[in-house]
């Protein structure tokens, strides 16, 4: 089946620092992508949506110059948090879409464990 | 709008039990349906899904979910809880008219434990 991969899956920072954040849709090219964030024992929260070589749409309440999106290509979308704070610590999990050719369905991938100091 | 809600945020069985998970779902909109299973520090792996045509879907790993639209209800069955089913299971709601898939609203989720 389609394999979704997220990297790095466990990273720490210092508060103030940027993250980034790459998803990679393997065998399939994803038209679009989605990034969701996920706190303890909470379920997932869309934060944008990812269309290749246009700008993300962001969720009301999301901050787009905090949470930067980029969709260079049909097989990657990157995620940078940038100037990290503790409170941006999270699980941060992408989704991609293979379109029609996949039936439309999401393939999710393993998420990225975010520890800012 | 679509919403989702889970009642039940934990649920505990027995192994060899009937697992029911309940999930009702709210839709202006003719809505596809998904349940999802979440392993500890994993991504969402795709239990099965109802996209207008059988009201009774069979999933992955002897799951299955009736679509009750009176009910407005997607509950998700197994006749027989495993120990390998102990996870976050999580139903969510997508617009059909969008193609379906796209930008899925997620319930609160509800962890199941089984026990021996």
């Amino acid at each position: 089946g389609a394999v979704v991969s997220q990297h790095p899956s466990w990273v720490i920072c210092k508060s103030g620092t940027s993250v980034k954040i790459e998803c990679r849709s393997l065998d399939f090219q994803a038209t679009t992508m989605f990034w969701y964030r996920q706190f303890p024992k909470q379920s997932l929260m869309l934060m944008a949506t990812s269309n290749e070589g246009s700008k993300a749409t962001y969720e009301q309440g999301v901050e787009k110059d905090k949470f930067l999106i980029n969709h260079a290509s049909l097989t990657l979308s990157t995620l940078t948090v940038t100037s990290a704070h503790p409170e941006d610590s999270s699980f941060y999990i992408c989704s991609a879409s293979g379109g029609a050719i996949l039936g439309g369905e999401l393939f999710f991938g393993e998420g990225s464990r975010l520890t800012v100091l | 709008a679509q919403s989702v809600t889970q009642l039940g945020s934990h649920v505990s069985v027995s192994e060899g039990a009937l697992v029911l998970l309940r999930c009702n779902y709210s839709s202006s909109v003719p809505p596809y349906l998904f349940w999802y299973v979440q392993y500890p520090n994993q991504g969402l792996q795709l239990l099965l899904k109802y996209t207008s045509a059988a009201t009774l879907v069979k999933g992955i790993n002897g799951f299955e979910a009736e679509f009750k639209k009176s009910e407005t209800s997607f509950h998700l069955t197994k006749p027989s809880a495993h120990m390998r089913d102990a996870a976050e299971y999580f139903c969510a709601v997508s617009d059909a008219s969008s193609g379906g898939y796209n930008k899925l609203i997620f319930g609160a989720g509800t962890r199941l434990a089984v026990h021996p």
